[in-house]
């Protein structure tokens, strides 16, 4: 089974406070994904990363910044946390696609993250 | 990006009904999944399904891709099937995030 491990399920953090958030997969998954959940909003993304040291912006980057320095690891990185990055942060993971095709996505249980 | 539009946005039945909940897209995809969250926040992989129908238990999935929709069917409804559904997709290659809908609201009463 694939396993997702996110470091923290409730994280509470000071605003600008620089945060990290951590993802772990066991799959060997070449793609990892962060995404954050707000009420009314659902599901957003935030970046991804398809290889170790590559990253691309998803639809909401603004505010994050990410590092995958291993293939199993994906980090999110606040810089300078702010209240509006209160909110439920979850990773996922997938094997590559190929071309006009994807891979299902696994995730992880979810932080919860407050920014005070 | 493409739009995904889930309905009802809320359901409330009681134990032992079944239930339709329905997904449409924009436009095409070639990634779509539905996932259960449950009252802890976690999101569970329910189905992978970007064409056709499969089965878990009381549980099925079709998606018609021609047609831009999947239907997510629950038979003989328990109350651990309480929480939010949602469908998501993606449109890209290789790598590519995904697009969720709003959800769908499901309480199960006894």
């Amino acid at each position: 089974d694939v396993k997702v491990t996110q470091s923290s399920r409730y994280l509470v953090k000071r605003t600008g406070e620089k945060v990290f958030l951590e993802c772990v997969q066991d799959m060997d998954h070449e793609n990892m994904f962060w995404y954050r959940q707000d009420p009314g909003l659902g599901l957003r993304l935030i970046y991804f990363s398809y290889d170790v040291k590559m990253k691309e912006k998803g639809d909401i980057p603004e505010g994050y910044s990410v590092s995958r320095e291993k293939k199993e690891r994906f980090s999110l990185i606040l810089e300078s946390a702010s209240t509006n990055q209160t909110s439920m942060y979850l990773c996922a993971s997938s094997f590559p696609g190929r071309v006009y095709s994807n891979q299902p996505q696994h995730f992880g249980d979810g932080t919860r993250l407050s920014i005070l | 990006g493409i739009q995904v539009e889930q309905s009802p946005p809320d359901l409330i039945l009681q134990e032992g009904a079944n239930s339709t909940l329905r997904c449409n897209f924009s436009d095409s995809v070639n990634n779509l999944q539905w996932f259960h969250q449950n009252p802890w926040g976690q999101l569970i992989n329910l189905f992978y399904i970007p064409s056709g129908t499969k089965q878990n238990g009381r549980l099925s999935a079709t998606t018609v891709a021609t047609e831009r929709y999947s239907l997510l069917y629950i038979s003989s409804s328990q109350t651990t099937d309480s929480g939010v559904y949602f469908c998501a997709g993606g449109s890209g290659g290789g790598a590519d995030g995904l697009t969720f809908g709003k959800g769908t609201h499901l309480i199960i009463q006894p």
